[in-house]
């Protein structure tokens, strides 16, 4: 069954400071990859996603991803977090289904960042 | 494109009351999913739709809960006799399927339900 493990809860770093979330995913075949974030009252805004091709994708706000198939892992990272990045982060696996290329996702249960100015 | 918008935002209901939650999709998608999250946790798959016909539901699903989407448009999402256990977030996503090709999934702002 596909299942996604976001190990770290609550993560804090100084604005200025490198970034790296980790996300640990369990799917048998080639994973449809996502990480979404979500601010207080506001739904879910995709930052990135991976469905083949280059390992390491980019996304928007200045963040980029890496798809290690051997450690079954999409960790997210930010070279330099600023002060608005403090949300949840949430990290997705979409199935297959019925014929078609992107199902239901599977989530995490999301990293809550912290930015200290 | 206006986004996937929800309806009511936020939902205070008393135990044993129906509730009625609507989801507008971004118009040209054909897929549209219902979600839930509750405090700290990821969003978790109720069921979803492909145009009008219900492909799939959760077994988080219970008897108690009935979505529909009847013309292929909107959806609504209805809980009948809530229960304290049914106060979450509900959110709604929606995309785009062409022949296999299913793109990513564009979410709404959620609806907070909230059972006393």
């Amino acid at each position: 069954a596909q299942s996604v493990t976001q190990p770290d809860i609550h993560i804090t770093v100084s604005e200025g400071a490198s970034l790296e979330l980790r996300c640990n995913y369990s799917y048998g075949a080639t994973p449809y990859l996502f990480w979404y974030v979500q601010s207080p009252g506001q739904g879910l805004q995709l930052l990135l996603k991976y469905f083949s091709g280059d390992t390491l994708v980019q996304g928007i706000k200045g963040f980029e991803a890496e798809f290690k198939r051997s450690q079954s892992s999409f960790n997210l990272r930010k070279p330099s977090v600023h002060w608005s990045d403090a949300a949840e982060y949430f990290c997705a696996v979409a199935s297959a289904d019925r014929g078609s290329t992107l199902g239901r996702l599977y989530f995490g249960r999301g990293t809550q960042l912290t930015v200290w100015p | 494109d206006t986004g996937v918008s929800q309806n009511p935002r936020h939902k205070i209901t008393k135990r044993g009351q129906n509730v009625t939650f609507r989801c507008d999709p971004i118009s040209e998608h054909n897929r549209l999913y219902w979600y839930r999250q509750t405090l700290g946790q990821g969003p978790e798959f109720l069921t979803y739709f492909q145009n009008e016909a219900q492909l799939e539901k959760s077994r988080l699903l219970s008897d108690r809960f009935s979505a529909e989407r009847p013309k292929g448009s909107f959806s609504t999402l209805e809980i009948q006799r809530t229960e304290q256990g049914d106060s979450a977030m509900y959110l709604c996503a929606s995309s785009l399927k062409i022949y296999r090709d299913n793109n990513e999934q564009y979410f709404g702002p959620g609806t907070r339900l909230t059972v006393t």
